[in-house]
Order: C-alpha cells, then sequence, then structure tokens
C-alpha cells in the first residue's frame, strides 16, 4: 500500500515571498490533516478535513495560511507571505475517518531566510 | 490540555538494555497513541491503546495506560540503535491528537 506523499521534500524561501506544499493521502483515507512540526517540538495540528470539508482550522494562522482540498483527495497548503517563523517542517497525515489512526508523510521541511 | 507531555526530554542507554518513557495528560480521552520519528523524517505510528484497556504489547514494545491517574508508559526492552528517535505521545480525545514534545531517545553501541 503506498504511503502520505508530499512534495517538495524540500524549500528555502524569503521571507514575504510564497509558498504551497501538496499531500496525496492514502487512498480511500477520508481524513487529511496538516501538522507544523517547529525543531524542538512535536507537531501541531493546523488544519483537519474530512473529504472536501474543513473539520477544524482553529490553529491555522489564517491571515498568511490557506488549505484545500477540492476534489477531496489531494491537498495544498500556502503560506502567503511568510516569516521566518514559519521555518519548521509541514506534516501531512491522512486516516481512514476521524479517531483513526493516522498515517503520517516524509514532510516538507521550510527554511524562511 | 489534552496535550501530553511526555518525560524524560531525553533519555540516553546502552543497546540492550530497556528504555521507558512516561506521557502524561490533562483531560479524559478515548485512546492514546505512541509515535516515533527518526530525525529529518515523518512520524511512525507504533501503537494505539484505548481508554478501557490497561496495558497492550506489540514486539518489544510494551504501553501501559492509567486513567485514573492521566498517565502512560512505552517500554522498549532489549533496545537496539535503530530505536534511537524521538517518541511522541499523542492522547486523543473526540477527534484531534494533539502532541507533546517528546522523549529523544539515544541508543548507544
Amino acid at each position: 500500500e503506498a504511503g502520505v506523499a508530499q512534495s517538495p521534500r524540500y524549500k528555502i524561501i524569503e521571507k514575504r515571498q510564497s509558498v504551497a506544499f501538496w499531500c496525496n493521502p492514502i487512498s480511500g483515507h477520508a481524513t487529511l490533516y496538516w501538522y507544523q512540526q517547529i525543531l524542538g517540538q512535536g507537531p501541531k495540528l493546523l488544519i483537519q478535513f474530512q473529504n472536501n470539508g474543513v473539520v477544524d482550522d482553529s490553529q491555522l494562522p489564517k491571515d498568511r495560511f490557506s488549505a484545500e482540498r477540492l476534489k477531496g483527495v489531494d491537498s495544498t497548503l500556502k503560506i502567503q507571505p511568510a516569516k521566518l517563523e514559519d521555518s519548521a517542517v509541514y506534516l501531512c497525515a491522512s486516516s481512514l475517518g476521524q479517531g483513526a489512526d493516522q498515517y503520517f508523510g516524509p514532510g516538507t521541511r521550510l527554511l524562511v531566510l | 490540555s489534552q496535550q501530553g507531555e511526555e518525560d524524560p526530554q531525553a533519555l540516553s542507554i546502552q543497546e540492550g538494555e530497556n528504555a521507558t518513557m512516561n506521557c502524561s495528560y490533562k483531560t479524559s480521552i478515548n485512546n492514546l497513541q505512541w509515535y516515533r520519528q527518526n530525525s529529518g523524517r515523518g512520524l511512525v505510528h507504533l501503537i494505539l491503546i484505548r481508554s478501557n484497556e490497561r496495558e497492550k504489547h506489540s514486539g518489544r514494545l510494551r504501553v501501559t495506560l492509567d486513567t485514573s491517574k492521566k498517565s502512560s508508559s512505552l517500554l522498549i526492552t532489549a533496545s537496539r540503535a535503530a530505536d534511537t528517535a524521538s517518541y511522541f505521545c499523542a492522547p486523543q480525545g473526540a477527534q484531534k491528537l494533539v502532541f507533546g514534545q517528546g522523549t529523544r531517545l539515544t541508543i548507544n553501541p
């Protein structure tokens, strides 16, 4: 079974630039999550989708972050404009449903200069 | 909060020894999950223990859960170099996992 795919694996940008990350969940997984993991900390949930609807985006900085999952499969997370403190690993995870085991992708490591 | 807090923050042991990590949380949960993260990689799900379970085994892993004390422990027996990683507990309420800062485990050869 193919795992959660993410791209790119690494990205370096300057502050105030824009960046987008892509995630392809495991086939058949209805729930998709985006996490932000700052160095030395645990992952923090940014947004959770159930199919193409948002379940929880309470910790998403909506002034600069946006995410979509238009067809209920792939998802993109965008940051515009980026700040230095956005430097982190962005992890995508998926699960069969809410409350089920989550499977994580390898993450995208973002460095904002 | 629902967030798990791991203890210790860092642990260094010799290969072959057992490693024990603890997790505490503050609210009621449906289950508690443990994850491993190797350096520079995504998280790997290790084990899930439900709130009505007290102990669970998976290979060299043993997890306990004490809901009265709101605590869990992860025991890795006969440690190997490949066990070097960060370990996170994630108490789960209705829908959301909330990760702590993790325990950084180093296995010395």
